[in-house]
């Protein structure tokens, strides 16, 4: 069992938005602003998304944002494209001991 | 353009031991913490350890600890990762990965197979 909770699958038509959940504890996603979003095509490694909560990398487009409340963190996705089709994972900073979780994933699927 | 190539994956029997290697380009890994995650069939990701950039520093998953050692050579710049006492549930594809204090990871590298079985 992962250490946070995301829903197993979410799905979407082309051009609409998608809202992935993240919930966690004051341990981790509740206690820090440092909650990281990964996408995972099949077969490919993980490409970050999304780092300390809301930050973009370059190359990633505006369509991808995050944000938190509390104890949990969302991944929401406007305009929902074609290749957006593949698994989501979230993880969280947790102390200097355990350093990371990630939760279980979740499978988007575009319709 | 910045790459990560992870080898030293392969078929184990169960009890054996192997070393994981990854090799930067278009990077300099002693800039870098590095981390290793894993990922067993079908299922999610799980962070297992990570190394300072001068190696110092080493920290461990619970899930872990004991069987890994994490080490680098930044003259070489890899960073490598030696399993023991390998068993069933070890079986998954090794990524490397930049690692920032904060516990976002970027670049990843493209993985490699560690599968155990006899």
């Amino acid at each position: 069992q992962s250490a946070l909770t995301q829903p197993r699958s979410v799905s979407g038509s082309p051009g609409q938005s998608v809202t992935i959940s993240c919930t966690g504890t004051s341990s981790d996603v509740g206690g820090y602003n440092y909650v990281s979003w990964y996408q995972q095509h099949p077969g490919k490694a993980p490409k970050l998304l999304i780092y300390v909560v809301n930050k973009r990398p370059s190359g990633v487009p505006d369509r991808f944002s995050g944000s938190k409340s509390g104890n949990t963190a969302s991944l929401t996705i406007s305009g929902l494209q074609a290749d957006d089709e593949a698994d989501y994972y979230c993880c969280s900073y947790a102390g200097s001991y355990t350093f990371v979780v990630f939760g279980g994933g979740t499978k988007l699927t575009v319709l | 353009q910045v790459h990560l190539v992870e080898s030293g994956g392969g078929l184990v029997n169960p009890g054996g031991s192997l070393t994981l290697s990854c090799a930067a380009s278009g990077l300099s890994l002693s800039d870098y913490y590095m981390t290793w995650i894993r990922q067993a069939p079908g299922k999610g990701l799980e962070w297992l350890s990570y190394i300072s950039t001068s190696g110092s520093t080493k920290i461990y998953a619970d899930s872990v600890k004991g069987r890994l050692t994490v080490s680098r050579d930044n003259a070489r710049n890899s960073v490598y990762l030696e399993i023991n006492s390998l068993r069933a549930e070890d079986t998954a594809v090794y990524y490397c990965a930049v690692s920032y204090s904060s516990g976002w990871f970027d670049p990843w590298g493209q993985g490699t197979l560690v599968t155990v079985s006899s």
